[in-house]
């Protein structure tokens, strides 16, 4: 089974402009997750999706969206990008609930 | 669970070592509790988990973590550590409540191992 894919794996913005990363979970997996990683704060929950809803979203300001297709496939989007945006941000999919998840190889954000 | 803390920022060991991590929960209902890996430059992995039964679970490269509820503690250990085990590592557990199915993660502990 191929695992989760995350495209691009590097992108480097400005601040003000916006940005749109993408996963595609397991084959099978309905859930997908996303979190940030940074050295400060560590792993961070952006939101979940499930079956095209979102379930559950963390503690970070609107600018920060995302959306899942009927494929499961989900992306998300941050607009108005800030310094601090610089991150790996990370994608993980599982069969929802309590389950383990299974993370991509993430998307390096850089905003200069 | 409500929150995971890990009490080692970075460890540093000689291969052959033992190594045991700290990683301990705030009760919060069901408790399931993950260890992940990062290598360098990798994708988180799952190491191990534990769900219920048997309070030592055991992982795979050799590494083991038990359970003990009156500690809330899920500590990691392996034995005898090799250079290849250097990565960080990560305690998880799902954040309790309804509809949450989200992971909350502790901030990890990078370890290195010099040979």
């Amino acid at each position: 089974k191929a695992g989760v894919t995350q495209t691009p794996r590097y992108l480097i913005k400005t601040r003000g402009q916006q940005v749109t990363l993408s996963c595609s979970p397991i084959s099978g997996h309905r859930s997908v997750s996303w979190y940030q990683q940074t050295p400060g704060q560590g792993l961070q929950f952006l939101f979940e999706y499930f079956s095209e809803t979102q379930r559950n979203k963390g503690n970070f300001p609107g600018r920060f969206s995302g959306r899942q297709f009927s494929n499961s496939r989900s992306e998300m989007n941050v607009s108005t990008l800030e310094l601090g945006d610089s991150a790996l941000y990370l994608c993980a999919s599982g069969t929802g609930g309590y389950n383990e998840q299974f993370f991509g190889p993430g998307t390096r954000l850089t905003v200069l | 669970a409500q929150s995971v803390s890990q009490h080692n920022h970075h460890v540093i060991l000689s291969e052959a070592a033992s190594l045991e991590l700290g990683c301990n929960y705030s009760y919060g209902g069901t408790v399931n509790l993950f260890w992940y890996v990062q290598y360098p430059g990798q994708h988180l992995q799952l190491l191990l988990k534990y769900f219920s039964g048997d309070p030592l679970v055991k992982g795979i490269k050799g590494f083991e973590a038990e359970f003990i509820k009156s500690k809330f503690s899920f500590n990691l250990r392996k034995p005898s550590v090799q250079w290849s085990d250097t990565a960080e590592y990560f305690c998880a557990a799902p954040l309790s409540g309804a509809g949450s199915y989200q992971l909350t993660f502790g901030k990890g502990t990078k370890l290195s191992v010099i040979p």
